[in-house]
């Protein structure tokens, strides 16, 4: 079964660049058919995608966010990982790495059915 | 992000059957995953394709999608179903985007 663990600083400066990673367990980040996806959710709010990772290396970010996200890929340790540059306060929240699923074999549909418990980041100033 | 739009807030009577939907362009095209958050709790997968339930989801779970819009029924809501619930789509590029979240109450 898999499993995700989110892990980084719970405090970042202002302007600086939060950093966290996800580490796969139980199974293989290199399996085709999955996107290594990052989401967050402000305090008393919804849900935020920030962007995925295929296996491959290729991303795609939420356009919101785009000009300050990078994911990146360690398939040598199964891990992925998200900086988010020149972050303020409006940054402070849980962040969750989780397993995009894409099934079916003609049409695809697509679930977000592995999550990791979340880590707070809290951006200071 | 691809927009999709929820009501807030939803109530229903313990036992009885409640819909919760969710409105966005890229549904005509792309099927909606549903997710319940409970306080304190990371996102749960509950409907996802078609009418699709992960393992261990019960069946009073149910989707589905008509035009620009999703639904989730929970048919026979229990206490325990009382949680937020978010739907989530991708468009033709690969974008996402989550609804703004339904609170449900189990009366």
């Amino acid at each position: 079964q898999v499993q995700l663990q989110e892990s980084g600083p719970g405090l970042v400066k202002f302007s600086q660049t939060l950093s966290l990673t996800c580490t796969v367990s139980g199974g293989s980040i290199s399996s085709g058919g999955y996107y290594w996806s990052w989401i967050r959710q402000h305090p008393g709010k919804g849900l935020e995608w920030i962007g995925y990772i295929y296996y491959s290396g290729s991303t795609y970010y939420n356009p919101s966010l785009k000009s300050r996200v990078t994911i990146s890929v360690d398939t040598s340790k199964n891990q992925f990982s998200l900086k988010l540059s020149s972050v303020t306060a409006a940054d402070t929240a849980v962040y969750y790495c989780a397993r995009e699923t894409r099934f079916g074999v003609v049409t695809y549909y697509y679930g977000m059915d592995v999550w990791g418990q979340g880590t707070t980041v809290t951006v200071s100033s | 992000s691809s927009e999709l739009t929820q009501d807030p807030a939803v109530s229903v009577a313990l036992g009885q059957t409640v819909r919760i939907t969710c409105q966005g362009d890229s549904l005509r095209s792309y099927y909606a995953s549903w997710y319940q958050q409970k306080p304190g709790q990371a996102p749960v997968l509950v409907i996802y394709g078609k009418n699709n339930r992960p393992s261990g989801i019960p069946d009073r779970f149910s989707g589905s999608s008509s035009g620009n819009t999703a639904s989730l029924t929970i048919t026979g809501a229990q206490a325990e179903d009382e949680a937020d619930y978010y739907c989530n789509s991708r468009d033709s590029s690969g974008n996402h985007g989550f609804g703004g979240g339904t609170k449900l109450t189990v009366l």
